[in-house]
């Protein structure tokens, strides 16, 4: 089945101790995204990939870190988390070439941070 | 300048009725893809339609269409026949290649089907 797995779904951690939350995808997709979801402020990019190696900050990139050392995997790092950074967080994959296909999404990551 | 705006905070609509949720956008490109997905109160984004900015029809798909009027930049979501279970979050979105083909969203539409 063609899917977008996050983990964990749900986590509450302490400011900050670093974590990392998992992305990954098994369509062989070339892009892939991170966001986060605000009450108000719909879905912000924080950061994006369009292939192996190649990231690229989104709208909101501050307290965030990425790598995509393999096509499948795009993992998102908090070094040091702080509360503003407590939000839904949603991993997205599509094929990056082309303005047609759209984005698959992951279940969501609902982060707490106190 | 924001690329995708969503006017309406929460939309109310009768069972049975249509209702427009309303999206605008802002590209220089003359290629872009117009996108809407649907989230319930589980929390899951599903995919519900696409409009390719070169189409020369309105997209649908089942109780879904999308007005899309080019001129104007709009591109909004017309829901027929609305049922419970379209109670949801709605996110309008575009991607357009000369920025990397990046999506961008708005902040969305509540929408709440009153029985």
């Amino acid at each position: 089945e063609a899917q977008v797995t996050q983990n964990p779904r749900y986590l509450i951690t302490v400011t900050g101790k670093k974590l990392t939350v998992t992305c990954s995808q098994n369509m062989n997709h070339e892009y892939m995204s991170w966001y986060r979801q605000d009450p108000g402020l719909g879905l912000r990019q924080i950061y994006y990939s369009m292939n192996v190696e190649v990231t690229d900050k989104g709208d909101v990139p501050e307290g965030y870190k990425v790598s995509r050392k393999e096509k499948r995997n795009f993992p998102l790092i908090l070094e040091s988390p702080s509360p503003n950074q407590t939000s839904l967080y949603f991993c997205a994959s599509s094929h990056g070439t082309g303005v047609y296909t759209e984005a698959f999404f992951g279940q969501g990551t609902r982060l707490t941070v106190v | 300048a924001q690329k995708i705006t969503q006017t309406q905070p929460g939309m109310f609509v009768q069972e049975k009725e249509a209702v427009t949720l309303d999206c605008t956008y802002d590209t220089s490109d003359p290629s872009y893809g117009l996108f809407w997905y649907k989230q319930p109160s589980s929390g899951e984004m599903i995919f519900l339609i696409y409009q390719g900015s070169y189409d020369q029809q309105n997209a649908t798909e089942g109780r879904y269409s999308l007005n899309f009027q080019k001129a104007r930049k709009s591109a909004n979501l017309v829901i027929s026949a609305s049922q419970l279970g379209d109670s949801a979050m709605y996110f309008c979105a575009m991607r357009e290649p000369n920025t990397g083909n990046q999506f961008y969203f708005g902040t969305g539409t509540s929408l709440t089907v009153i029985p």
